[in-house]
């Protein structure tokens, strides 16, 4: 069963990086047929899509957030990870990190983890 | 970039049928899938594309499309099915992905 899991800090301040990481395991990251997410959701609200990462490196970010976000992947760890800059309190809420099927559907998803920004 | 939009709340009686729509022009060319989120859970996803559900679903949820609308039906909903559902389709680049904003179920 394939599992994904997010980790990184809780807490980060105002105009820093959020970063974090998702390992995957029960599945291969290099999979021809899934991309790799982050989406997130504010305390409240709903689901906003950050950004997919491709195996290969090929990476489609969000408009909104496009020119703060990275993502990459490192196929040797089984890992994707998730850069954001200058961040806001805007930028406080559930990080979930989840598998994409190249028709769009997310059908795995990591538990999710809180981050705080905090001024 | 393209839009989503569902009804904020629905409800409906327990062991009836209810519809959770969502509707955008992007969903004239483009299935939705639908999420189920209960508090404190990670969404999973319980309908996709044309109807398909995942498996460990159960049958009584279905989907369906018409124009630029897309359903979710629950036919004879549980107690169990009180939770936010999410719709998510392609943006108008085919590689983005979009959101609608949630509809919470209450089960009366």
């Amino acid at each position: 069963q394939l599992q994904l899991q997010e980790s990184g800090p809780g807490l980060v301040k105002s105009s820093e990086t959020l970063s974090l990481i998702c390992t995957v395991s029960g599945g291969s990251i290099s999979s021809s047929v899934h991309y790799w997410d982050w989406i997130r959701q504010p305390p409240g609200k709903g689901l906003e899509w950050i950004g997919s990462v491709y195996y290969s490196g090929s990476t489609y970010y969000n408009p909104s957030l496009k020119s703060r976000v990275t993502i990459s992947v490192d196929t040797s760890k089984n890992q994707f990870s998730l850069r954001l800059n200058s961040v806001t309190a805007a930028d406080t809420a559930v990080y979930y990190c989840a598998r994409q099927r190249v028709d769009i559907f997310v059908d795995y998803w990591g538990q999710g983890t809180l981050v705080t920004v905090s001024s | 970039s393209s839009e989503l939009t569902q009804d904020p709340a629905v409800s409906v009686a327990l062991g009836q049928t209810v519809r959770i729509t969502c509707q955008g022009d992007i969903l004239r060319g483009y299935y939705a899938g639908w999420y189920q989120q209960k508090p404190g859970q990670a969404p999973i996803l319980v309908i996709y594309g044309q109807n398909n559900r995942p498996s460990g679903i159960p049958d009584r949820f279905s989907g369906s499309a018409s124009g630029n609308t897309a359903s979710l039906t629950i036919t004879g909903a549980q107690a169990e099915d009180e939770a936010d559902y999410y719709c998510n389709s392609r943006d108008s680049h085919p590689n983005h992905v979009i959101f609608g904003g949630g509809t919470k179920l209450t089960v009366l």
